[in-house]
């Protein structure tokens, strides 16, 4: 089973604050993706990675970084958290493009004060 | 400009009786789908999928229809069950793309 694992499940952080989110999958997939999903607005795409190194930003970039050092680890930064970051944010994987299952970790909650 | 649409927030069903939850896409380039089941605080899990060359494929209760001339699946749980209460989300892929387009969600709440 693949298996996507996010390091925090509950985060309470103040405005101002630097945030990193971690994940971690064990299927050697190529992609990997940070999404955030907030109630009515759906599944929305922070950033995604198709290599080492490589990023996109996706529908929402402003006000996150990535990083991908290693390719089972993909890393969700907030550089100064705010009170519209807080959310449930989630990470994904998947192998090749097109005809391919994407899986989620649990998801990590997010509040900032 | 939403390229997957799920028009109905909610959906209400009695336990037993079969859901039908709906989706419309509007970029011709997909041709992979996928339902998605999320319960409160878990992340999505993978439920179904179809490719374009097929209208319909079945796990279980589970049935997806894909209509590409209309460009809209959707998904048949039959029987509903109270666990399914869920918040299903329909995706799509085109070839060669690395990423996937998710509609909003529709809750579904299935009534013992």
């Amino acid at each position: 089973d693949v298996k996507v694992t996010q390091s925090s499940r509950y985060l309470v952080k103040r405005t101002g604050e630097k945030v990193f989110l971690e994940c971690v999958q064990d299927m050697d997939h190529e992609n990997m993706f940070w999404y955030r999903q907030d109630p009515g607005l759906g599944l929305r795409l922070i950033y995604f990675s198709y290599d080492v190194k490589m990023k996109e930003k996706g529908d929402i970039p402003e006000g996150y970084s990535v990083s991908r050092e290693k390719k089972e680890r993909f890393s969700l930064i907030l550089e100064s958290a705010s009170t519209n970051q807080t959310s449930m944010y989630l990470c994904a994987s998947r192998t090749g493009t097109g005809r391919n299952t994407i899986y989620f970790g649990e998801g990590s909650w997010l509040t900032v004060v | 400009d939403q390229q997957v649409k799920q028009n109905s927030p909610s959906l209400s069903v009695q336990e037993g009786r079969i859901s039908i939850l709906n989706c419309d896409y509007t970029n011709s380039m997909f041709d992979y789908f996928l339902w998605y089941k999320k319960y409160p605080a878990e992340g999505p899990t993978f439920l179904i999928s179809i490719s374009s060359i097929k209208d319909k494929n079945e796990d279980g209760r589970f049935t997806v229809f894909l209509n590409k001339s209309a460009k809209h699946l959707s998904l048949h749980i039959v029987p509903s069950q109270p666990g399914d209460s869920a918040v299903y989300f329909c995706a799509a892929s085109g070839a060669g793309s690395y990423q996937l387009t998710f509609g909003k969600g529709t809750k579904l709440s299935v009534i013992p």
